[in-house]
């Protein structure tokens, strides 16, 4: 099955810029879906298709996707932006959804 | 919108237990309907989904052959019946929407299940 491999944790000083690897096999030639998730609390979308961004998540949540490599970039970090982050993409070869390990974002 | 998950709780290993996941606020038979399981401490896995028109389901090797998702589109619910029940299964159990078939774009609070004995 599909594997997707995030870090398990980054930091950042606040008003600096979080980058969140999600690494695959050719993940370039699917989509991306990104989630925040927040201690004890629901997952929420903050990035859909690799970089569109759902309505109420800032500007400052972008993302890409090439070769190997999905990233999501958080500019001008707040510490409401602290959680963990989970990449998803859907396996079409097994036709089942597959998230990545999460990454812990923590803003110093 | 709302999506309100329930019937989580403590079962036995080899029982059985029938989540139940409320939907308002949109048109249910629009959209694809998931559900996600978290264990405690751990990451978010997929565990199966629905399609809009009630035609089709996925499930996850995991869970293939002991969990059955259905849909009532007339009370606006989805269900996912676990049989079979193992510790493994122990998680929060989140149901969540899908305009797509490839993400959710909106998630219930879930629903804790605990397999123990």
């Amino acid at each position: 099955s599909y594997v997707l491999t995030q870090p398990p944790s980054v930091s950042v000083a606040p008003g600096k810029t979080a980058t969140i690897t999600c690494g695959g096999n050719n993940i370039g030639d699917i989509s991306v879906h990104w989630y925040l998730q927040k201690p004890g609390q629901a997952p929420v979308l903050v990035i859909y298709y690799d970089s569109d961004r759902p309505s109420g998540i800032p500007e400052r949540f972008s993302g890409s996707n090439s070769g190997n490599t999905a990233t999501l970039t958080i500019s001008r970090v707040e510490a409401g932006d602290e959680g963990d982050y989970y990449c998803q993409v859907w396996d079409r070869s097994s036709d089942q959804g597959v998230f990545g390990g999460g990454t812990k974002l923590t803003v110093l | 919108v709302q999506l309100v998950e329930s019937g989580g709780g403590l079962v036995q290993p080899g029982g059985s237990l029938r989540l139940s996941c409320a939907a308002s606020g949109f048109i249910f038979s629009d959209y694809w309907i998931y559900w996600v399981r978290q264990a405690p401490g751990k990451g978010l896995v997929w565990v199966s989904r629905f399609n809009s028109d009630g035609s089709d389901t996925n499930y996850a090797d995991s869970v293939t052959g002991r969990f059955t998702i259905s849909r009532d589109d007339a009370k606006n619910t989805l269900y996912l019946q676990m049989d079979s029940l193992r510790a493994e299964d122990t998680a929060v159990y989140y149901c969540g929407r899908g305009r797509v078939a490839t993400f959710v774009d909106y998630w219930g609070q879930g629903t804790l299940v605990t397999v123990s004995s």
